[in-house]
C-alpha cells in the first residue's frame, strides 16, 4: 500500500532551525515528484515546495524563498524540508504529497498524515 | 501572484446538491483539482484536471471548469461531505502551485 509518514515536528524557538522528513513506501519514490504543504491552525493549505524525480529541479513559495530548502534521498525513499530562521508564521502542520506523474505540474494524489511545528518561544 | 477565490461556507440540506466554485483569471485554461478535508485528516484529492475522479470517489462528485471559474459539485449530499474542499491549480508564470482559500460545507 502507498504510504508517505511525516516526521521531525515539534517546538521550536524563532530564528531556530529543523529538518521534516517524508517516509514514502509501496511506490517507487524516485519516480514521481513530491511536495510539501502546510496548514497553520484553523487555516486553508499553502504549498511550500516542491522537487522533481531527480532533486535537479526545486521551486518554492515566496513566504519560505531563501530559508527552506526541499531535498530528497532516492534510495531512502525519502524527502526532507530543511527550515532555518523559523518565524512564529511557520507554526503549522506540514504535509508531504506525491505528484502521480513524473512531472511538476499535475494534482496530489496521495498525502501523509502531516507533521505539526510550532515556532514559540 | 495568481489567486484563488472561494466562498467561504456553503450550507444545504441532506439530499441536495451542492455547488462550489473556484474563481480565478483565465481559470478556464488551467487543469483544477479539488481536494476534501474532514477535520483532523490530510486532504484527499476528490477531482483532477477539472473534471476526473480518482478511484474510490464516488459519482456523487463531479467537476467543470471554464472562463474564470471551475465548480465542484456534490450531487445528494451526506452528513458525511461534511468537510472543507479546496481547488488547486499550477500557474505556470510563477512556477507556484496555488490553493483557493477553501469552503467549507456544512449539511443540515
Amino acid at each position: 500500500q502507498v504510504h508517505l509518514v511525516e516526521s521531525g515536528g515539534g517546538v521550536v524557538q524563532p530564528g531556530r532551525s529543523l529538518r521534516l522528513s517524508c517516509a514514502a513506501s509501496g511506490f517507487t519514490f524516485s519516480s514521481f515528484a513530491i511536495h510539501w504543504v502546510r496548514q497553520a491552525p484553523g487555516k486553508g493549505l499553502e504549498w511550500v515546495a516542491v522537487t522533481s524525480v531527480d532533486g535537479a529541479e526545486t521551486y518554492y513559495a515566496d513566504s519560505v524563498r531563501g530559508r527552506v530548502t526541499i531535498s530528497r534521498d532516492n534510495f531512502g525513499s525519502t524527502l526532507h524540508l530543511d527550515m532555518h530562521m523559523l518565524r512564529s508564521e511557520d507554526t503549522a502542520m506540514y504535509f508531504c504529497a506525491r505528484d502521480p506523474s513524473g512531472s511538476l505540474y499535475d494534482e496530489l494524489d496521495v498525502w501523509g498524515q502531516g507533521t505539526m511545528v510550532v515556532v514559540s518561544s | 501572484s495568481y489567486v484563488l477565490t472561494q466562498p467561504p461556507s456553503v450550507s444545504l440540506a441532506h439530499g441536495q446538491t451542492a455547488m462550489i466554485t473556484c474563481k480565478g483569471d483565465h481559470l478556464g485554461s488551467k487543469n483544477v483539482h479539488w481536494y476534501q478535508q474532514r477535520p483532523g485528516q490530510a486532504p484527499v484529492l476528490v477531482v483532477y484536471d477539472d473534471s476526473d475522479r480518482p478511484s474510490g470517489i464516488p459519482e456523487r462528485f463531479s467537476g467543470s471548469n471554464s472562463g474564470k471559474a471551475a465548480t465542484l459539485t456534490i450531487s445528494s449530499v451526506e452528513a458525511g461531505d461534511e468537510a472543507d474542499y479546496y481547488c488547486q491549480v499550477w500557474d505556470h508564470s510563477s512556477d507556484h502551485w496555488v490553493f483557493g482559500g477553501g469552503t467549507k460545507l456544512s449539511v443540515l
